[in-house]
């Protein structure tokens, strides 16, 4: 069965600093994705940014960046020029390929128990 | 579109009552959802729907019903609700399997005393 760790429950950056949030994972799976979602107060879970395993190329969505490991089973997430919006849950995410027959998954998400970051002005 | 939407936004129970989650999405989409999101824990999946008339267990199914008689449409039930069962409940849904993104509603705090 696939896991996912945040090995950071709490995290704090400065305005305008950059912040990595940490990620591991750990799967057989040869071809999967991977997700960051961002939790604010209102509970509204929304996504962040998205890497496809067979993409060596790291995922980048404006302030919010990944390093993707595969070997290592690594995925973080980098938030440069951090804004106090950002101040939020992070949940890091795990999804089985749906072009692998691997049975069963039916795209369900698997997540870590996230990582809380605050802001500091 | 609204999108995803729950019923109720918040719902306190005493232990044994019954109730029902209603989760509506007007996207047209196959797969739905059904987690729970518990303090110092990310979600954790319930059960699941790829269809209408179908529905699967998750992760964590016990103490738990589901029906998908519609396809907008996704209920999750509670036959004699436990303490254990007080949790903020997300539906999500996803067009099919090959689409990668699920959207989620805005939640459901239930409190069970």
């Amino acid at each position: 069965a696939q896991t996912v760790t945040q090995s950071q429950p709490e995290m704090s950056v400065q305005e305008a600093e950059t912040v990595t949030l940490s990620c591991t994972y750990d799967t057989s799976e040869s071809d999967y994705y991977l997700f960051w979602y961002k939790q604010p107060p209102s509970r509204q879970m929304i996504l962040v940014i998205r890497q496809e395993a067979y993409k060596q190329q790291n995922a980048t969505e404006n302030r919010f960046s990944v390093n993707f490991q595969k070997a290592a089973k690594s995925f973080s997430l980098k938030i440069s020029d951090s804004q106090l919006g950002d101040a939020a849950m992070y949940f890091c995410a795990y999804r089985s390929s749906p072009f692998m027959n691997y049975g069963g998954s039916q795209g369900n998400l698997i997540f870590g128990k996230g990582t809380k970051l605050s802001v500091k002005p | 579109n609204a999108g995803v939407t729950q019923t109720p936004k918040f719902r306190v129970l005493k232990t044994g009552q019954s109730m029902t989650l209603l989760c509506a999405q007007d996207m047209n989409h196959e797969y739905m959802y059904w987690y729970r999101q518990d303090p110092g824990m990310g979600l954790r999946l319930i059960h699941y729907s790829v269809g209408e008339g179908t529905t699967a267990k998750g992760e964590v199914p016990d103490g738990y019903n589901v029906s998908r008689l519609k396809k907008q449409n996704f209920l999750l039930g509670l036959e004699s609700a436990a303490p254990s069962q007080t949790s903020v409940y997300f539906c999500a849904s996803s067009l099919s399997l090959q689409v990668y993104e699920q959207y989620f509603g805005p939640g459901t705090r239930l409190t069970v005393t």
